[in-house]
């Protein structure tokens, strides 16, 4: 199985100042039809989880511009260019490409 | 808009069985593969099985290979997980999703397992 390994695993921001959580992938994230599955994952708390990344950087509706993501092969990222109150909560990568799908540990993003 | 809502988490003693039950709308049912994924108390996401849109392939990530066996019904729109000798571990909140060739989309509350005598 893959393995998708997030840092760090607690994260303590200013408000609005950025943040980032980076993913690393066992084996390359690439897909035969040349894509790559990578979504990251929103979870507040008490929350159920729900997507703001797929494909590695495209945005789901409703999700603010300040969420991005990038990455290729092995290597990903989401960062938040300015931490809000409501950002607070855990953040989990999954791969697509390969199954099983597999997730990260999840990164808590919590203020200073 | 698309909405998937979860039932049939109970409370079940070790070694029994459950069906959950998955009810979606505001997308085509039928045009996509759709996925379970569970969370133990506390605990990370796990993505457990999927299905595909005519049921003719499955997959089970190994530690629910032989317990756990997914289904749908198109007709109603809604997609099952009939889990059997259910284990203290199979604790959790599972989740409906939709899949789109590797893209995950979760949207429901979810519905809560808990094993235990």
């Amino acid at each position: 199985d893959v393995v998708m390994t997030q840092s760090p695993l607690s994260l303590p921001v200013t408000l609005g100042q950025p943040a980032s959580i980076s993913c690393k992938s066992s084996q390359s994230l690439v897909y035969y039809d040349g894509k790559t599955y990578v979504n990251w994952f929103q979870q507040r708390p008490g929350q159920p989880p729900r997507r703001l990344i797929y494909k590695v950087s495209n945005r789901d509706s409703g999700v603010p511009d300040r969420f991005s993501g990038s990455g290729s092969g092995t290597n990903f990222t989401l960062k938040i260019s300015r931490v809000e109150a409501e950002d607070v909560g855990v953040y989990y990568c999954m791969q697509g490409t390969y199954w099983p799908r597999t997730f990260g540990q999840g990164t808590k993003v919590e203020i200073k | 808009e698309v909405h998937m809502v979860e039932s049939g988490g109970a409370l079940v003693q070790p070694g029994g069985s459950l069906r959950l039950s998955c009810s979606v709308s505001g997308f085509t049912f039928s045009s996509f593969w759709m996925s379970w994924v569970r969370q133990a108390p506390g605990k990370g996401l796990e993505w457990l099985t999927n299905i595909k849109q005519d049921g003719s392939a499955k997959n089970y990530v190994e530690f629910v290979r032989g317990r756990f066996t997914i289904s749908r019904d198109n007709a109603n729109d809604s997609l099952y997980l009939d889990m059997i000798s259910l284990r203290a571990e199979d604790t959790a909140m599972y989740y409906c999703a939709r899949e789109s060739t590797g893209d995950l989309d979760l949207r429901g509350q979810g519905t809560l397992v808990t094993v235990s005598s």
